[in-house]
């Protein structure tokens, strides 16, 4: 199976600021068929999983245009331009270029 | 609005059984990919089982292949998951999900329903 790892695993970071999450996975996760099958999911506190972005960098109906995601090949990332108290939860990662789809271990974002 | 609704988890002693469902609305049931996906208090998320638009084609991951049977009611707008010999490595919040295959994704969840697995 594909292995996602995600890093940072834990993220404090200040209201308004910047952050960043990295993806690498242990295959390339571009398809035979030319798209990168590479996701992001965040889940809020006690609440299931809602994908932000598909496709490595498009965004879902009704993601603030804060979050943006892009990269290549094996190197993945998902960037929120100014943080706010709503973001706070576990970002997950997800490739779906090979089966099985498989998932990186989560960062967790916090409000330090 | 698309609605996965899930529900039937609780506490079972190993060994036993249990039958989870997902009740959908909201968009055309038959036509979809569904999947089950599980994930650990305080770990991460992994796929359990997965089924095709008519039921005829299912897959499940090697933890729990030989016990878990995935099915659907095309009908009842309605996923299961049936889960026999529950082992305390079951012990999860299941969720069932809907297949956006064009981006080999997930596009929408439920809410998911925790099962137990203990003496």
């Amino acid at each position: 199976d594909v292995v996602m790892t995600q890093s940072p695993l834990s993220l404090p970071v200040t209201l308004g600021q910047p952050a960043s999450i990295s993806c690498r996975s242990s295959q390339s996760l571009v398809h035979s068929d030319g798209n990168t099958y590479l996701n992001w999911f965040q889940q809020r506190p006690g609440q299931s999983p809602r994908r932000l972005i598909y496709k490595v960098s498009n965004r879902d109906s009704g993601v603030p245009d804060r979050f943006s995601g892009s990269g290549s090949g094996t190197d993945f990332t998902l960037k929120i331009s100014r943080v706010e108290a709503e973001d706070v939860g576990i970002y997950y990662c997800m490739q779906g270029t090979h089966w099985p789809r498989t998932f990186g271990q989560g960062t967790r974002v916090e409000i330090k | 609005e698309v609605q996965l609704v899930d529900s039937g988890g609780g506490l079972v002693q190993p060994g036993g059984s249990l039958r989870l469902s997902c009740a959908a609305s909201g968009f055309t049931f038959s036509n979809y990919w569904m999947f089950w996906v599980r994930q650990v208090p305080g770990e991460g998320l992994v796929w359990v089982s997965v089924i095709n638009p008519d039921g005829s084609a299912t897959g499940h991951a090697d933890s729990v292949k030989g016990r878990f049977s995935i099915s659907r009611d095309n009908a009842k707008n309605t996923l299961y998951l049936q889960m026999n010999s529950l082992r305390a490595e079951d012990t999860a919040v299941y969720y069932c999900a809907r297949d956006d295959t064009h981006a080999q994704t997930f596009d929408y969840w439920g809410q998911g329903t925790l099962v137990t697995v203990s003496s």
